[in-house]
């Protein structure tokens, strides 16, 4: 089992949807969480990062993490074409900080 | 620009044999990590230096090897490739060994090997 699960997509929306991006988890010792944007060729770029349990909100970006449940959420809201590229949730624990665990990235494509 | 800069860009080689990445870091980071991104398996921690020294080592084959030099910047040599060694290669860099979460990465390196 892979410590971190994330649908490939690819995820198709009309421009002005609100997107949901999820992850689950195995690990209980996770505890920092983010989000990475890629745009395809390019490096990863960090969007948000929460730690523990609970919101965070960003201009359209809300990050939502459930420890209970082992899974985090990026929403996007009024999600826009530039929008279109590859979400990647990583994760570690405090016992490891160096350590990250990437989710394989869902593909998002905005359609004007 | 995350001011993380990766050389060469694309590098396409044969099997068997080497090949060195460079990695820049941001001016003041001290810790760099590299990463490896092939289509079916995501993106991969390879390994992490902090101030010259190793401090994180990932799913890093024994073919693989890098280092970080006085000037912080960093190499990551592979040797023996094969085609399964064919993805991107990103360097990432941040400030302090435990603040992982705000690493900048780099553009990657695409290497090819036929």
């Amino acid at each position: 089992q892979k410590e971190v699960e994330q649908d490939p997509g690819p995820l198709s929306v009309p421009e002005g949807a609100i997107v949901s991006l999820n992850c689950t988890y195995s690990n209980s010792a996770f505890q920092y969480f983010m989000w990475y944007r890629q745009y395809s060729r390019k490096g990863p770029e960090l969007l948000m990062y929460t730690y523990s349990s609970g919101n965070k909100e960003d201009g359209r970006f809300t990050a939502q993490v459930d420890k209970s449940s082992k899974y985090i959420s990026l929403f996007i809201r009024d999600s826009q074409p530039s929008d279109s590229a590859t979400y990647l949730c990583a994760m570690y624990g405090a016992y490891n900080f160096n350590k990250f665990y990437f989710g394989s990235g869902t593909k998002l494509n905005v359609k004007p | 620009d995350s001011g993380v800069t990766q050389t060469p860009k694309h590098l396409i080689t044969a099997t068997g044999q080497r090949v060195t990445l460079r990695c820049s870091p941001r001016s003041g980071d001290l810790s760099v990590y590299w990463y490896q991104q092939s289509l079916d398996q995501g993106l991969q921690f390879l390994i992490q230096y902090y101030n010259g020294e190793e401090r994180a080592k990932g799913n890093i084959l024994e073919r693989f090897s890098a280092q970080q030099f006085p000037d912080l910047h960093s190499e990551l040599n592979l040797s023996s490739l094969e085609l399964g060694d064919s993805a991107l290669y990103f360097c990432a860099s941040s400030v302090e060994a435990g603040r992982g979460a705000e690493a900048f990465f780099g553009q990657g390196t695409r290497l090819t090997v036929v």
